[in-house]
């Protein structure tokens, strides 16, 4: 039984790009929530996807964007990319009913931004 | 959302009895209480979950009083591989408040030979 699985691992930018990230939810999940991490801090809420859209959402401009397909994966966007932007992004998965209140989390894809 | 309040850091020798301990004073009548483990350059890790007295599983056990204003994970008999990050989180399971939840800095423990 895969776990929640992210895409790429590591990548580097450069100011002012745009970057995709990907994640392949644990099987049998449908919800998926994403978190930025910086160095030293917790994993801060972005948003959550859940039956192809947006339903919850942090405090993130609207450079952060995100989608859901319909086989649950989801693609996290962040345009216009800052210095700041710089941190380990998650990927969590997890079940929009029935739920356990347990977040499955992936490994992260680790962003740098020069 | 309710806040959470938990030590910056903790050390301890191995084969001892951990207790961390997370204060809570706005929880909410619906919310749990969460805990997650994170080792460096891994996404967090669910530990145990509970909404009032005491739960056990293969690996902890958190202790919450009846007032719920604060939650204490125990770890029996930690060994190096338990140094790591452990957050404490409270949401709402039913609304799925939960996954709104910010983690917060945690509680970094070593754990020494």
């Amino acid at each position: 039984d895969a776990g929640v699985t992210q895409s790429p691992t590591h990548l580097i930018k450069t100011r002012g790009q745009q970057v995709t990230l990907r994640c392949s939810p644990k099987s049998g999940h449908d919800t998926v929530s994403w978190y930025q991490q910086a160095l030293g801090q917790g994993p801060q809420f972005i948003f959550q996807y859940y039956e192809e859209e947006e339903r919850q959402r942090g405090n993130f401009p609207d450079r952060f964007s995100g989608h859901q397909f319909p086989n649950y994966s989801s693609e996290l966007n962040v345009n216009a990319l800052l210095l700041g932007d710089s941190a380990l992004y998650l990927c969590a998965s997890s079940l929009g009913r029935g739920h356990t209140g347990e977040l499955f989390f992936g490994e992260g894809s680790r962003l740098t931004v020069l | 959302l309710a806040k959470t309040t938990q030590p910056i850091s903790m050390d301890s020798y191995e084969g001892q009895e951990v207790n961390i301990t997370c204060s809570h004073n706005n929880i909410a009548t619906n919310d749990y209480i969460t805990w997650y483990q994170q080792f460096p350059s891994q996404g967090p890790r669910f530990i145990i979950q509970g909404y009032k007295t005491k739960v056990t599983n293969e690996v902890a056990s958190l202790f919450i009083p009846a007032d719920r204003k604060s939650s204490t994970l125990s770890l029996p008999r930690v060994s190096l591989s338990d140094t790591a990050v452990y957050y404490c989180l409270v949401g709402d399971r039913v609304s799925g408040g939960y996954q709104k939840v910010t983690f917060g800095t945690g509680t970094k423990l070593q754990v020494i030979p």
